[in-house]
């Protein structure tokens, strides 16, 4: 079984400052990792995804994430926070090579401090 | 990126109804769909996976009876809430994946109160 830990409730940065939020895995068989984004009352929009290619994976706003297979980690990063950052960050992993659906950590708030 | 619709977008209803929520996938078409529920400030979490033309695999814990899910066509798939009860309220989220493209796409969601 999979799963994936989120171990921040939430993340309050000033605007400008740069932006962190930390996922760990756990699976047996090779995985696909999946940042998304929700913002208040809306559907999720995928921020990234890793699927085994690059490492290091960029994606929308200026966001990107490293796996690291050691650390079974798939931290989000980005240099400088914008207020329009704030929402709700889900991290997510598949299992490859299956038609599962997606096991969601807990979810993140990212609050942006002026 | 694909677009997929949910449709209500919000539902209220009265105890012992049932409610259709429908998900559209408008500009692929949708091998697999998902079905998620997320309550307030939580995660999401798996309810059912359908394909197209097939009966749905509903995931532990989730009765089948309760929730119909139909997935006759390539674009659309249907939950079907039966007999609500007050915590059937939630937040339900839709999503569909092409063939076994990693990424799926998710609707805006439906919130639906029971009361």
């Amino acid at each position: 079984a999979q799963s994936v830990t989120q171990l921040d409730s939430q993340v309050p940065v000033f605007e400008e400052a740069p932006v962190e939020l930390r996922c760990n895995y756990s699976s047996s068989v090779s995985v696909y990792l999946f940042w998304y984004v929700q913002y208040p009352n809306q559907g999720l929009q995928l921020l990234l995804k890793y699927t085994s290619a690059a490492t290091l994976v960029k994606g929308i706003n200026g966001f990107e994430a490293e796996f690291k297979k050691s650390e079974t980690s798939f931290h989000l990063t980005k240099p400088s926070a914008h207020m329009s950052d704030a929402a709700e960050y889900f991290c997510a992993v598949r299992t490859g090579g299956g038609a599962d659906g997606l096991t969601f950590g807990k979810g993140t708030h990212l609050i942006i401090q002026p | 990126g694909a677009v997929v619709s949910q449709h209500p977008s919000r539902v209220i209803c009265k105890s012992g109804t049932s409610v259709k929520i429908e998900c559209r996938s408008l500009d692929f078409q949708a091998t697999t769909m998902f079905w998620y529920r997320q309550f307030p400030k939580q995660s999401l979490m798996l309810m059912a996976t359908s394909n197209e033309g097939s009966k749905a695999t509903y995931e532990q814990g989730v009765e089948k009876d309760k929730f119909l899910i139909n997935h006759a066509s390539l674009t659309l798939s249907t939950l079907t809430v039966t007999s609500a009860h007050p915590e059937d309220s939630s937040f339900y989220i839709c999503s569909a994946r092409f063939g076994q493209e990693e990424t799926q796409y998710f609707g805006p969601g439906t919130r639906l109160l029971v009361l």
